[in-house]
């Protein structure tokens, strides 16, 4: 039973092209995220939905749009790719939002390198 | 100064052997602390929450200073599958919202 979901795996491209990941979960949670691991495996925060509604937006470059159709789904959209973009996006999702304890589940990560 | 910051590593180490690992964290107003777990080319899994009291869960202990600002895991007899990379979590109120902030991770290596 997967819990969150992420396609593709992988995902090859080259640059200045716009590329979508998509993300579901099937755990019942209110808050989603994505989430940014470099080459560094420094795992940065983009952004946060909560039932739907965007509660965290880091400082992103604005080629990067989330879009939450419903609160079990969240993608990720990113226009006019830069090498700079190469890195393993990971969807997150919890239950409540950022409070006090809840766990974060990760997806499985997509593994994303511009050429 | 980072807003969480940990050892990168590796800490090479024998099987059975004790080993710590530290997280320190700047912000104050934090709340809660995490360590995750993460294998090579896996996602993060939650390994243990870090309460104030201090908590343990088998061969695994977690420790809380709010004094010093930091956490701390311990990993006790180590075994083969303990070779990870482990991120520390703080979840820290900050710009009227909760954020979650990982720190880079320290990577275990336990050698046989």
């Amino acid at each position: 039973d997967t819990a969150v979901s992420q396609t593709p795996k992988y995902l090859v491209t080259q640059m200045g092209n716009d590329k979508s990941i998509k993300c579901e979960q099937n755990l019942g949670h209110d808050t989603m995220y994505w989430y940014k691991q470099d080459s560094k495996k420094f795992l940065k925060i983009m952004f946060s939905y909560n039932n739907k509604e965007l509660i965290i937006n880091e400082t992103v470059p604005n080629r990067f749009s989330p879009k939450s159709p419903d609160k079990a789904h969240l993608n990720l959209h990113i226009n006019s790719l830069e090498l700079g973009d190469s890195a393993v996006y990971f969807c997150a999702s919890s239950q409540g939002g950022v409070g006090t304890y809840n766990e974060q589940f990760f997806g499985p990560g997509t593994r994303l390198t511009v050429l | 100064r980072k807003e969480v910051e940990q050892d990168p590593g590796p800490f090479n180490v024998p099987e059975g052997a004790t080993v710590a690992f530290n997280c320190t964290y700047s912000n104050s107003a934090s709340q809660s602390f995490f360590w995750y777990r993460q294998d090579c080319r896996k996602e993060p899994k939650l390994l243990m929450s870090v309460y104030s009291s201090g908590n343990e869960d088998g061969r695994f202990t977690a420790q809380l200073n709010r004094a010093s600002q930091y956490i701390s895991l311990l990993i006790r007899d180590s075994k083969l599958s303990d070779s990870a990379t482990y991120l520390c979590a703080v979840n820290s109120w900050a710009s009227g919202t909760y954020k979650y902030i990982f720190g880079t991770g320290t990577r275990l290596k336990v050698l046989a």
